[in-house]
């Protein structure tokens, strides 16, 4: 059980176009997703909490308006990168916790982005 | 002073060997204790999850939390070449602080 799934698991788009990642939690309802992003040899690096109907909460810089949000329901969050440039390029990966206990997140298996 | 520090290695050990990999942290209301082990460009798997202090087994896995001293330790027994990954330690409170990561390799 507690399966998350991302979509898609790789993608390369070209600088000022837009990406959508999508985050699936495939046999629980998730109440809460998160968004990292993990640049080689470094940890994951939260970048916002978003709870099933609500506005996403972003980190302390991370400009809401460049990563957009959006968790219509109780099992799909996504993501859009929107006008990539290369420095956005990373591992990008969600979570998602059931809220039953705060501290176990399920992860995706990650998308990595490539912007030329 | 980051709120997680984890020595990010790189750990090579034999197979067989007890491995030991560490993280201390500064926040005394940290109240959960994670393990992930993450794999060459996949995301991370739970290993274990604690709350509180004392320790908690799982097969060849031992994860151990000592608050008074803001130090958590993963334990493997019986190391294995399939072990090979990178092994992030994690806390939460209200927030979730990842360590940056150990690097293991296990040689067979």
């Amino acid at each position: 059980g507690a399966v998350v799934s991302q979509h898609p698991s790789w993608v390369i788009c070209k600088s000022g176009t837009s990406v959508k990642i999508e985050c699936r939690s495939l046999d629980f309802q998730a109440t809460t997703m998160f968004w990292y992003r993990q640049f080689p040899k470094q940890s994951l690096m939260l970048m916002a909490t978003s709870n099933e109907g609500s506005k996403a909460t972003y980190e302390q810089g991370v400009e809401k308006d460049k990563f957009l949000i959006n968790h219509a329901s109780l099992t799909l969050s996504t993501l859009t990168v929107t006008s990539a440039h290369p420095e956005d390029s990373s591992f990008y990966i969600c979570s998602a916790t059931t809220g039953l206990t705060y501290g176990e997140q399920y992860f995706g298996p990650g998308t990595r982005l490539t912007v030329t | 002073q980051k709120e997680v520090e984890q020595d990010p290695g790189p750990l090579s050990v034999p197979e067989g060997a007890i491995v030991s990999l560490n993280c201390t942290y500064s926040n005394s209301a940290f109240q959960y204790f994670m393990w992930y082990r993450q794999y060459s460009r996949k995301g991370p798997e739970l290993l274990m999850y604690t709350y509180s202090s004392g320790n908690k087994e799982d097969g060849r896995f031992t994860a151990q939390v000592d608050k008074s001293s803001k130090y958590i330790s993963l334990f493997i027994r019986d190391s294995q070449p399939s072990d090979s990954a990178t092994y992030l330690c994690a806390c939460t409170g209200n927030q979730f602080y990842f360590g940056t990561g150990t690097s293991l390799t296990v040689i067979p």
